[in-house]
């Protein structure tokens, strides 16, 4: 059974710091893996997709990288702002998605 | 792009009603969709699959009478909450995923609140 685990399970910073979190998956055959960014009370927001072939995708200050064999992905935050502090939530793509415990950010000024 | 829309946003009902909550894929045929569930400060769990025109597949744990899916076009799949109860309060999401693609697009989720 596929199980998805993020660490940390929240995370404080003041701004600027470059940030990682962490997402770890037990079962690796995987179609693809999502990271999502979630603001209290609504619902998701697709940040980044890495199919199970590639190794890293970027958009702006938002790096994913994917290592299959070892079940590991990661989400780079570069110079955060207040404005990133939101839940963030990585999903293995297995046919169906599971979703991992999510890390709770929060970035002050 | 790949839009899916889900209604309502947020309901409030009594205890013993049936709450009816619709998601549509506007711009694209959605082959599967999925409904999640998501309780205060948890992760999403799946609850069911839906394909078109076929019975929903559930998860473990779903009781299949309790949440009735309905799955009768390409572009519209229907989450129904049968006698809601207090415990059924939750934050439920859909997703679509376009026939050949291993993509799921999200709905922003409806919030139900039993009274």
């Amino acid at each position: 059974k596929q199980e998805v685990t993020q660490i940390p399970a929240a995370l404080s910073v003041p701004e600027g710091e470059n940030l990682v979190l962490n997402c770890s998956f037990t079962d690796s055959a995987i179609y693809n893996l999502q990271w999502f960014r979630q603001d209290p009370g609504k619902g998701l927001t697709s940040l980044l997709l890495i199919q199970s072939s590639q190794r890293e995708q970027t958009s702006g200050r938002l790096n994913a990288s994917l290592d299959k064999s070892s079940g590991r992905s990661t989400l780079y935050i570069a110079a955060s702002q207040p404005g990133d502090s939101a839940t963030y939530l990585c999903a293995v793509n297995t046919d169906k998605l599971i979703f991992g415990t999510g890390t709770r950010l929060q970035v002050f000024p | 792009g790949a839009v899916v829309s889900q209604h309502p946003s947020r309901v409030i009902c009594k205890s013993g009603t049936s709450v009816k909550i619709e998601c549509r894929s506007l711009d694209f045929q959605a082959t599967t969709m999925f409904w999640y569930r998501q309780f205060p400060k948890q992760s999403l769990m799946l609850m069911a699959t839906s394909n078109e025109g076929s019975k929903a597949t559930y998860e473990q744990g779903v009781e299949k009478d309790k949440f009735l899916i309905n799955h009768a076009s390409l572009t519209l799949s229907t989450l129904t909450v049968t006698s809601a109860h207090p415990e059924d309060s939750s934050f439920y999401i859909c997703s679509a995923r376009r026939l050949g693609e291993n993509i799921q697009y999200f709905g922003a989720g409806t919030r139900l609140s039993v009274l």
